[in-house]
């Protein structure tokens, strides 16, 4: 298993910016994929996560990044991105994605429960 | 969200001596399932986090039997029975019972005296 992140860089406040994490060593389209960040100095925050297609593809966000970042894949690629729009200044962070693994689920619910593989990350800077 | 606590947030250990890592968490992580949906990571320095304990207990692939997990409930324990020059860096627990959003402890560093 090998994730790979690019696509990080320098960007002001209030932009975009697409990070991206190529997948080989496994069937990429039957996992579900995650992206964690770290802070300069900081521990891991969870941000976001896509189901596989298994489980329709549905993401998650966490509160601090909710309508502002989002996730997809490209299966046929092995690809999987994280778009962050309006960028702010506590956006600063090393970028990791991460394989989901595990599944449980609650009524129709289903998610993953734990990421066993992990990319190197790519740092995100947002200043002006 | 649930908060994930761990103590200590920093440790030195002698090598060859063991270490314990605490984390509790501010709900019970047992779920219905009957499994306790507990992780610990380990991040060394430069690099990204790696799995080291799954379900409180259960060694992930490749991961040395000196590392240890047990507890319940709301508190849990990651031991080293012997601290090795690469067990240096910080160690993270993780709940997956309550999602989401998945959240880890503040993490612990571990260094070598």
């Amino acid at each position: 298993v090998q994730l790979v992140e690019s696509g990080g860089g320098l960007v002001q406040p209030g932009r975009s910016l697409r990070v991206s994490c190529t997948a080989s060593g496994f069937t990429f389209g039957d996992y579900a994929m995650s992206w964690v960040r770290q802070a300069p100095g900081k521990g891991l925050e969870w941000v976001g996560y896509i189901r596989s297609k298994a489980y329709g593809a549905t993401t998650e966000y966490a509160a601090s990044v909710k309508g502002r970042f989002s996730i997809s894949t490209d299966a046929s690629e092995y690809i999987a991105y994280l778009q962050m729009n309006n960028l702010k200044t506590e956006d600063t962070a090393v970028y990791y994605c991460s394989r989901a693994r595990g599944v449980r689920c609650s009524g129709a619910t289903c998610y993953s429960t734990y990421f066993d593989s992990w990319g190197q990350g790519t740092r995100v800077t947002v200043s002006s | 969200d649930i908060v994930m606590t761990q103590t200590p947030l920093s440790l030195s250990v002698t090598p060859g001596q063991p270490a314990s890592i605490s984390c509790k968490s501010s709900q019970s992580l047992l779920h219905s399932d009957g499994k306790t949906y507990l992780y610990w990571y380990l991040q060394r320095p430069g690099q990204s986090p790696q799995l080291l304990i799954y379900e409180v207990s259960s060694r992930f692939s490749g991961v040395p039997d000196r590392f240890s997990g047990s507890g319940s409930g709301t508190d849990f324990t990651l031991k080293i029975s012997r601290v090795e020059a690469e067990d240096v860096g910080v160690y993270y627990c993780m709940q997956a019972i309550q999602l989401p959003p998945w959240t880890f402890g503040q993490g612990t560093k571990v260094e070598i005296k």
